[in-house]
């Protein structure tokens, strides 16, 4: 199995601030690596697919980058409706996600 | 606007059966684009992938709840579903039916990421 591990898992931050969260995978995933956004009480939303591609009507403030086993998602010019939890997946091998990192208001 | 909606019951007794179905509007699920996934979070906690399937019934499975998994497609109602046996309260969690890109992954044809979710089911496994 291919192991996903994110850090941090929490994260404070104020609005207008720049956020990096990175994702590390147990073994090279190339770049099958997507990125999703969770509010408490609703599905995740698709962010970022194949590590630095975004997803139709994503703000351009989100953005992913990496490859291999190292991924970094960051978001410039946090705004409120960013606050939230961040989750990683890979699908090189099967699917797995990362444990997730909560982003939430300094 | 491609929209997903999981139905199924709530309460679910020890050692019985998880049955749930996901009916999908606004998109064919015989189209050869996308898989049709099902993925759980226990509460409090992170997600996990259960499984997908192609609209040619081809599966493929979490290695840790295969033995105990099984998921179905029915183009002519549009739904597909999921069957998880043997269930124990470890398997409470809020349920999410979605479509998956499909994707070849080192030539291998794979579900990828997850672009449509349904808004999730909350199953509680106990007697």
């Amino acid at each position: 199995d291919i192991h996903m591990t994110q850090s941090p898992s929490t994260l404070s931050a104020s609005v207008g601030d720049r956020v990096t969260i990175t994702c590390r995978a147990s073994q090279s995933i190339n770049t099958w690596l997507a990125w999703y956004q969770q509010k408490p009480g609703k599905a995740p939303k698709l962010l970022i697919y194949k590590a630095s591609s975004l997803q139709t009507g994503v703000p351009s403030r989100f953005s992913g980058s990496g490859s291999g086993t190292e991924f970094t998602l960051t978001i410039n010019s946090l705004q409120p409706d960013d606050f939230a939890t961040y989750y990683c997946q890979q699908c090189y091998s099967s699917v797995t996600f990362g444990q997730g990192t909560k982003v939430e208001i300094k | 606007q491609l929209q997903l909606r999981e139905s199924g019951p709530g309460l679910v007794r020890p050692s019985e059966t998880l049955s749930l179905t996901c009916s999908v509007f606004g998109d064919p699920t015989d189209s050869s684009s996308y898989y049709w996934a099902w993925i759980r979070q226990p509460p409090g906690k992170g997600l996990e992938w259960i499984g997908s399937v192609y609209f040619t019934g081809s599966t493929s499975y979490n290695p840790s709840l295969k033995s105990r998994v099984t998921i179905s497609l029915d183009t002519s109602k549009n739904q597909f579903s999921l069957n998880l046996n043997s269930v124990t309260a470890a398997d409470t969690a809020v349920y999410y039916c979605a479509r998956s890109i499909f994707g070849i992954v080192e030539t291998k044809e794979s579900t990828t990421d997850f672009d449509y979710w349904g808004q999730g089911v909350l199953v509680t496994v106990s007697s």
